[in-house]
């Protein structure tokens, strides 16, 4: 039984370019959250998604940031133009009801030149 | 303001010693997860507590959650180098969306 996959587990870009982050629920699972880890910090949430619904947003930066959670396929958190400032890594979890436990992927580490 | 505090922030003790961390709010939560995370890794499901005043034993994990849903601690007997990390505590205030605390850095030296 699969638990929460991401991919790529490290990403390296440079300022300016677009980093695309992949996330594949825990089967069974319709609900996906994507929070962003500082290090040495605590999780911060930025986005709930539903199947094709975008729940609760209020964690993303307005600009360059954007999440999808299609109908067929993983979820994709997207950020334009990155900065350094977007250096960190990003957790995925799924829960399979609104507020229930959620289950994290092992994370995407984000590095930008 | 974190909906969620954890106390203490760090803590490094010896192998063998005894622990416990804090994790306190002023909101009613619904359920409280407890969650671990090494360094390079994600976070990892503990426990979960429902019942206001439930006790939950994880072999030399103990977990109680406050008779009123609003605190919740997490007691380690012994404590050994593996169980270094990152202790998180997670939940729905009412059934609304999940919260994380700042967490709790453990460090067990040999």
């Amino acid at each position: 039984n699969a638990g929460v996959m991401q991919n790529p587990r490290h990403l390296v870009r440079r300022r300016g370019q677009e980093a695309r982050l992949r996330c594949s629920p825990m089967k069974g699972h319709s609900h996906v959250y994507w929070y962003r880890q500082l290090p040495e910090e605590g999780l911060k949430f930025m986005v709930y998604l539903q199947k094709e619904n975008i729940i609760d947003e209020s964690g993303m930066p307005k600009e360059r940031f954007s999440a999808e959670f299609p109908k067929e396929g993983p979820s994709i958190l997207r950020i334009q133009q990155v900065v350094r400032g977007d250096s960190a890594a990003y957790f995925c979890a799924s829960s399979q009801r609104e507020a229930d436990t959620q289950y994290f992927g092992p994370g995407t580490r984000l590095t930008v030149l | 303001t974190q909906l969620l505090e954890q106390s203490p922030q760090f803590l490094s003790i010896q192998e063998g010693e005894n622990l416990t961390v804090y994790c306190n709010s002023s909101s009613v939560f619904s359920s409280l997860q407890w969650y671990r995370q090494e360094p390079g890794e994600g976070p990892v499901l503990l426990v979960t507590v429902v019942t206001g005043g439930e006790v939950k034993k994880l072999k030399r994990l103990t977990f109680q959650f406050g008779d009123a849903r609003k605190d919740s601690s997490l007691h380690i007997t012994a404590a050994q180098p593996g169980d270094t990390g990152l202790y998180l505590c997670a939940g729905p205030p009412n059934f609304n969306k999940f919260y994380f605390g700042s967490g709790t850095k453990l460090n067990v030296k040999p």
